[in-house]
């Protein structure tokens, strides 16, 4: 299967741990890419190849993979995390991408 | 400063054409593959086209392949998007965006704001 599934909506208070999870074929056999997306704005890379942070993305943003899924969790959220969260991957070498469906993070 | 700023968007028909630019400033434009990303209105993002870094390889979604162009002026540091047969579900934020550079790696560390395209009688 060629599709990426995440949950629709995660919430979570201030200063909690929030999960967000991506699981299918494609995240288990290519590397998997987080972007978080506010309105109005355009959409940022905040975990690529998995586990690893851009420069610039605090340390509370972090990546794991077990089997055919992944995980991004903001540690001690704060108010400014609440956005659309999105996992990527590709297949094919490259010619075909895929998205998941996101994930709503509301901080409570 | 890195940066890709979209153009060309607007109000068309159902049937009608568009093309969308992308300038890209700030890297050496033509070491890069590019694409193109859009999310519709109420929805998540989807991949819509790549392109190689010499124009010459591309892919599309199945969404879109056959009604869409994806090309690159190497020389003018811009990479288009021209839409033909647009239907209402073409409507969209269209993102230009910049994959990473490493082979294998495929993911985007650069993004457009983006350009709206509505498709409507």
């Amino acid at each position: 299967s060629n599709e990426l599934t995440q949950p629709p909506s995660v919430s979570v208070s201030p200063g909690q741990t929030a999960t967000i999870t991506c699981s299918g074929d494609a995240a288990a056999n290519q590397h998997v890419y987080w972007y978080q997306h506010k309105t109005g704005q355009a959409p940022v890379m905040v975990i690529y190849r998995d586990t690893e942070r851009p420069s610039g993305i605090p340390e509370r943003f972090s990546g794991s993979t077990s089997g055919t899924t992944v995980t991004l969790t903001i540690s001690a959220v704060q108010a400014e995390d609440e956005a659309d969260y999105y996992c990527q991957s590709a297949e094919n070498s490259g010619t075909y991408w895929l998205f998941g469906g996101g994930t709503k993070l509301t901080v409570l | 400063e890195v940066q890709l700023v979209e153009s060309g968007g607007g109000l068309v028909q159902p049937g009608g054409s568009l093309r969308l630019s992308c300038a890209a400033s700030g890297f050496t434009f033509n070491t890069f593959w590019m694409h193109w990303v859009r999310q519709g209105p109420g929805k998540g993002l989807e991949w819509v086209a790549r392109i190689h870094r010499d124009g010459f390889s591309t892919s599309y979604a199945d969404s879109v392949r056959g009604r869409v162009t994806i090309s690159r002026d190497n020389g003018k540091n811009t990479v288009s998007l021209q839409m033909k047969s647009l239907r209402a579900e073409d409507t969209a934020v269209y993102y230009c965006a910049r994959e990473l550079p490493a082979a294998g790696d495929y993911g985007l560390d650069v993004w457009g704001q983006g350009t709206t395209v509505t498709v409507s009688s």
